[in-house]
């Protein structure tokens, strides 16, 4: 099954404590993003990288670090410094900007996160 | 500054009754054109989308979109909803300037589908 998963669903933190969103995607995808969703607000973009080894800000970016070591792999981290994190955080992927995909977006089932 | 407006935050219709959820954007550079859904504790599923050639776009669930280049608009239609077309739908925008591979989204409309 191709497709993008997401780990864990739910997930509980401490206030004050680093917590690591895993993203994976078997579609051979080049771009993956993340995104943060609160009730209201939309979709809003935390980063996104375009290519292995290179990831870029989004608009809300303070307080998340992202890797992209392996063209798979997107990891988020939720540090302490996000003043505000409880939210859905979902991750998806792009293939190449030409046709005929042209950076159609598939998403993963998100993760939810509380801050306790 | 580019940006994406879903005219309506909520939509409430009876079953089997037509249903139009609107989206215009800004903007007159080229675009490519998304419609998404998303039901409860889920993440979003491409409903259909726009690139080039024929206005007319249909989708998934028997949903369809008409890309309005003069009004820059795109709005989905579906001629006779169920229950089960509950969800939030969002629209999203490409603006084609540059190598911005970024996508803006619309807000969201909450369609409720009552018997």
């Amino acid at each position: 099954d191709g497709g993008i998963t997401q780990s864990p669903k739910y997930l509980f933190r401490k206030e004050g404590q680093n917590v690591t969103l895993s993203c994976e995607q078997n579609l051979n995808h080049d771009a993956m993003y993340w995104y943060r969703q609160d009730p209201g607000q939309g979709l809003r973009l935390i980063y996104y990288s375009q290519i292995v080894n290179d990831f870029q800000k989004g608009d809300i970016a303070e307080g998340y670090s992202v890797s992209r070591e392996k063209k798979e792999s997107f990891p988020l981290t939720v540090t302490s410094a996000q003043k505000n994190p409880t939210a859905f955080y979902l991750c998806a992927s792009s293939a190449s900007p030409g046709p005929p995909n042209t950076d159609t977006q598939y998403f993963g089932p998100g993760t939810r996160l509380t801050v306790l | 500054a580019q940006s994406v407006t879903q005219l309506d935050s909520q939509v409430p219709v009876f079953e089997e009754a037509p249903v139009e959820l609107r989206c215009n954007y800004s903007s007159s550079v080229s675009v490519y054109l998304f419609w998404y859904v998303q039901y409860p504790n889920q993440g979003l599923q491409l409903l259909l989308k726009y690139l080039s050639g024929s206005t007319l776009v249909k989708g998934i669930n028997g949903f369809e979109a008409e890309f309005n280049k003069s009004q820059t608009s795109f709005h989905l239609r579906k001629p006779s909803v169920h229950i089960s077309d509950t969800a939030e739908y969002f629209c999203a925008v490409r603006f084609n300037a540059g190598n911005n591979r970024k996508l803006i989204w619309g807000l969201g409309t909450s369609l409720a589908v009552n018997p």
